[in-house]
């Protein structure tokens, strides 16, 4: 059965690094999605992105997070001087363009800033 | 903005009662997903809830939706302590034709004992 897959695991990085998390959505699907859970809390909507542009994005996502599509398969999160509070588990989704739109999750990036 | 409740925020029942979580969400929307969440891990989706009225069942699990009252219910019947995990429900604000959005409840923690 087709999945999401994301890439890596587990990030350890320092505060005010750049980091990238990388997600390989089914390959069928033309919608993609971020989310992000911090540790015991629900999960939080980041921005949704489709034909190579962004849809929509929540107040979470400013200026320091970006999203892209470098190629034909993957998509990916880049934070770029990251903070303690961006210390969360992110999940990449994607969803097809015809009903029911249902979003598929991967397995997720813990990303832990230190 | 969409407000996403559930409750309880935490439940903790015998194996074999029977229980119902509640998610009650402040704007009209026909979309509803009920996940699974286990401790670390990725959200598997459980129901996908597309009308006023639907009813999904699962083994032990049954979800609903009613859109006028704007509530959804997952029921529970015959715990047993596989089903120990946190429940999210998620509301869908937008679809067709567009990416959507899920907006998460607060989760619900379900701790089956013996």
């Amino acid at each position: 059965e087709p999945e999401v897959t994301q890439t890596p695991s587990h990030q350890v990085t320092q505060m005010g690094q750049e980091v990238i998390l990388r997600c390989v959505p089914i390959s069928n699907h033309l919608y993609f999605y971020w989310y992000r859970q911090i540790l015991g809390q629900k999960v939080e909507f980041l921005v949704s992105f489709y034909n190579n542009e962004i849809s929509e994005k929540s107040e979470i996502f400013d200026d320091q997070f970006s999203v892209e599509r470098p190629d034909g398969s993957n998509f990916t999160l880049k934070i770029r001087s990251t903070k303690l509070e961006d210390s969360a588990m992110y999940f990449c989704a994607s969803s097809e363009q015809v009903p029911p739109y249902e979003q598929y999750f991967g397995p997720g990036t813990r990303l832990t800033v230190t | 903005e969409l407000k996403v409740e559930q409750n309880p925020l935490f439940l903790s029942m015998q194996e074999g009662k029977n229980y119902t979580i509640y998610c009650n969400y402040s704007t009209t929307s026909d979309r509803l997903y009920w996940y699974r969440q286990d401790p670390g891990k990725s959200l598997e989706s459980l129901f996908v809830l597309l009308s006023n009225g639907a009813v999904k069942q699962e083994g032990r699990l049954m979800a609903s939706l009613d859109t006028k009252a704007r509530l959804s219910t997952l029921h529970i019947t015959a715990a047993v302590h596989d089903l120990s995990a946190t429940y999210f429900c998620a509301v869908d604000q937008r679809w067709g034709g567009t990416a959507s959005k899920l907006t998460f409840g607060t989760g619900t923690r379900l701790q089956v004992t013996l």
